[in-house]
């Protein structure tokens, strides 16, 4: 069965420091790997997709890689703001289901 | 409309009662996902439907729990006999195709005392 951790389980930054989340998962057979954030009561925002025949990809301050051999993933976060302050998940799609880390809890400290 | 649509975003129920939860996805988007999420848990998968038809309820954590979606848009998750340990998050998300970007609604939040 997939497995997905996610390290740090909570982080806290100065505003304007870059930061890296960590994400691994145990079976390599993936179609894509997604990045989502999620606010305190609410439901998941998509913030990146990555198919599993991409190295990376960008949006505006975030790029997020996957290294599917090794089974990890980053998501990198530049010049971070209060704003961005928020829990934020990975998962990895088997073709049947998504499978989620518990997620790191970001905190920007103005 | 929009996005994925989930009612009602709050029920509150009473151990032993019957709750249907309802979710509207994306216009066009052939597979529905339903997911359970606890207090600082990551999404817990519960059942995938490809059209009108489950083609993955692995999740689903007994038989109390059942969903359909008859006409392959929107999809009803029910709970029958309602436990204390029901008590969760229950999200909902629809994806264009498999290997699609997955969106999901804002969830029910159930409560059963």
């Amino acid at each position: 069965k997939q497995e997905v951790t996610q390290i740090p389980a909570a982080l806290s930054v100065p505003e304007g420091e870059n930061l890296v989340l960590n994400c691994s998962f145990t079976d390599s057979a993936i179609y894509n790997l997604q990045w989502f954030r999620q606010d305190p009561g609410k439901g998941l925002t998509s913030l990146l997709l990555i198919q599993s025949s991409q190295r990376e990809q960008t949006s505006g301050r975030l790029n997020a890689s996957l290294d599917k051999s090794s089974g990890r993933s980053t998501l990198y976060i530049a010049a971070s703001q209060p704003g961005d302050s928020a829990t934020y998940l990975c998962a990895v799609n088997t073709g049947n289901q998504f499978y989620f880390g518990t997620g790191t809890s970001l905190t920007v400290i103005p | 409309g929009a996005g994925v649509s989930q009612t009602p975003s709050n029920k509150v129920t009473e151990k032993g009662k019957y709750v249907e939860l309802r979710c509207d996805p994306i216009s066009g988007h052939t597979a529905l996902y339903w997911y359970r999420q606890s207090l600082g848990q990551g999404p817990e998968f519960l059942i995938y439907f490809q059209g009108t038809g489950a083609a993955d309820d692995s999740g689903l954590p007994n038989d109390r729990f059942f969903a359909v979606r008859p006409e392959g848009s929107v999809s009803t998750l029910k709970i029958q006999r309602t436990e204390r340990g029901d008590s969760a998050v229950y999200l909902c998300a629809s994806s264009p195709r498999v290997t699609g970007e997955l969106f999901f609604g804002e969830g029910s939040r159930l409560t059963v005392l």
